[in-house]
This record gives C-alpha cells, structure tokens and sequence, in this order.
C-alpha cells in the first residue's frame, strides 16, 4: 500500500527553524518527484516546490524561493521542507504529495503537517 | 508563469449538474495536461480527474473534465450531484519548472 506519512503538528515561535518530513513507503521513492503545498487557514493550495529524489532535480515556486529548502534523503525515503527563520505568516497546513512525472498529478498525498507560528 | 482562474462558488441542487471552469492567463490550456483534486475539510486532496480527462479508478463516472481550446480554459463537470460531492475542488497545470493551482471552487448542493 502506497503510503506518505509527514511529521506531527507543531507549534513554534517566530525565528525558529524547523524542518517537516514526508516518509513515503510502499513504492519505489526514487521513482515518483515529491511535491510540497500550503494552504494558509481558510484559504486554497498554493505549490511551493518539488523534488525527485533520484537524482535531487530541485524546482521552486517564486514565490517561496529562498524562503524554505527543499530536500531528501533517498536512503531512508523521506523528503523534507525546511524553514531557516519562522514568521507567523508561515502558520498553515503543509502537504507533501506523489508525481509519476513532474506535469503529472499528485496521485498520493501525506495527512498534512499543521504549522502554527506564534509569539 | 500563468494563472489559474476558477470561479469562488458554484451552487446546484441534489441530481443537477455543476460546470467549474478553470481558465488558464497566458499560454495554451492544452499545452500541459490540467488536473482537478476534490478536498473536502479536515482532508488532504484527492484527484478526480488526472491528464484533462481521465478519472482515477474509485471515482464515479458523474464527473468528468474537458479543455475547450477557444475560452483557454478547463472544465470540471460533475452530473448528478449529491450532497457528498460538497466540497472544495482546485485545478491545476505546470509549466516547464512550475506547478500551478486554481484559486479553488466551493461546491454548494443544496
């Protein structure tokens, strides 16, 4: 069974760093890219970045390039969203999801990891 | 890079039919595939329809997807609706080096 299992909640404070995974189990992980999207509270799906952990292809979306760093660690299948220097408009649900090709859909998605940045 | 423009609301009632359109700002809508993913609240999003019209196994036939080349945009249709198919639904296409989503429709059955 395909399966993407991400980190818990977490609740930090501004200025913080903190780094979400998304551990992907029951396929071949270097096979499939993974993307990562937020969506703030209320509000729709907004792309942030993708990789392909067979070769580390990396893309971002402009509008979070520089603001988080995207990764993974092929050996224990598992990617990661990386945030250097929190801001509380950071709070929102992160969701890392599966592509066979990268204009293909996001066939398998993670639970969602819930952000919550506060002073 | 484009936009994605889908419509805030749509609102049917139970058995109706419901159309969302997803128009693509600049460039072709079919030159790349257009995905739509249902999510309903609390969930993460699930794909209903993948490649402009093709439906994953598990998902009914009473929705469908088309790409009308004269508005550029992509359609969403869903027939027969019942009050399970209330949710949020988002488009979304790529580009060379970016993925690109719809602002997202609120389906209402009323």
């Amino acid at each position: 069974e395909v399966q993407l299992v991400q980190s818990g909640a977490e609740v930090k404070k501004p200025g913080e760093s903190l780094k979400i995974s998304c551990k992907g189990s029951g396929y071949k992980f270097t096979n499939y890219w993974i993307g990562w999207v937020r969506q703030m509270p209320g509000k729709g799906l907004e792309w942030m970045g993708i990789i392909y952990p067979g070769d580390s292809d990396t893309r971002y979306s402009p509008s979070f390039q520089g603001q988080v760093t995207i990764s993974a660690d092929k050996s224990i299948s598992t990617a990661y969203l990386q945030f250097s220097s929190l801001k509380v408009s950071d709070t929102a649900m992160y969701y890392c999801g599966r592509s066979l090709d990268f204009g293909g859909n996001a066939d398998y998605w993670g639970q969602g990891t819930l952000l919550t940045v506060s002073s | 890079n484009f936009t994605l423009t889908q419509p805030h609301s749509v609102s049917e009632s139970p058995g109706k039919t419901a159309t969302i359109s997803c128009t693509r700002s600049s460039g072709s809508i079919g030159s790349n595939y257009v995905h739509w993913y249902q999510q309903r609240p609390g969930s993460p999003p699930t794909t209903v329809i993948y490649e402009d019209n093709q439906r994953p196994s598990g998902v009914p036939d009473r929705f469908s997807g088309s790409i009308d080349s004269s508005s550029n945009s992509a359609s969403l249709t869903i027939s027969g609706l019942k009050t399970e198919d209330e949710a949020d639904y988002f488009c979304q296409s790529y580009n060379s080096s970016n993925w690109v989503f719809g602002g997202g429709t609120k389906v209402t059955v009323l």
